[in-house]
């Protein structure tokens, strides 16, 4: 079973601190995503990996960057966290498909609360 | 219009019933289509792939209308255990997914 962990389940932080967020798999996907999943909006693209050490923007980067400097871990960093950043946090992974089946494998989550 | 739509609900039936969800989608050239279930407090998983024939799976039949640019799932028989989040996604390009808000439904005795 391809298994996808994050480092927390719940995290507080305060304003303006720096937040790390890991996610690892086990599956030697290529693909890693970062999304938040918000109330009536869904889950929302931050940003995703295709490779080791590189990275694409999602829908909504702004406050967030991402490093990836092994195949199975990709970092989700919050430079200065603020309110509006409380959210659940997913990190997914899914083998390198182009436009064919591409099911995304899923972590269990964050809960991240920032005061 | 949203990238992706659909009611969010919630649908509250009885067990036994039969429930439909739909989901607009607004990129024409969206390839791939998936209905994903989430659970309360738990990760979304794959529920099922949709093809442009529609495809069953047990009590799951998922459709495809590329005309009307809608994706639809039909559960028949409802169970308790169907309680959940069904989210529709939709592949922007190559590895970019779209995903729904969702649409929220609950089995009831």
């Amino acid at each position: 079973d391809v298994k996808v962990t994050q480092s927390s389940r719940y995290l507080v932080k305060r304003t303006g601190e720096k937040v790390f967020l890991e996610c690892v798999q086990d599956m030697d996907h290529e693909n890693m995503f970062w999304y938040r999943q918000d109330p009536g909006l869904g889950l929302r693209l931050i940003y995703f990996s295709y490779d080791v050490k590189m990275k694409e923007k999602g829908d909504i980067p702004e406050g967030y960057s991402v490093s990836r400097e092994k195949k199975e871990r990709f970092s989700l960093i919050l430079e200065s966290a603020s309110t509006n950043q409380t959210s659940m946090y997913l990190c997914a992974s899914s083998f390198l498909a182009g436009i064919a089946y591409n099911e995304q494998f899923f972590g269990p989550g964050t809960r991240l609360t920032v005061l | 219009r949203k990238e992706v739509e659909q009611d969010p609900g919630p649908f509250n039936v009885p067990e036994g019933a039969t429930v439909a969800f739909n989901c607009t989608y607004s990129n024409s050239a969206s390839q791939s289509f998936f209905w994903y279930r989430q659970d309360c407090r738990k990760e979304p998983k794959l529920l099922m792939s949709v093809y442009s024939s529609g495809n069953e799976d047990g009590r799951f039949t998922a459709q495809l209308n590329r005309a009307s640019q809608y994706i639809s799932l039909l559960i028949r028989d409802s169970k308790l255990s169907d309680s959940a989040t069904y989210l529709c996604v939709v592949n922007w390009d190559n590895n970019d997914m779209r995903f729904g808000a969702g649409t929220r439904l609950t089995v009831k005795p």
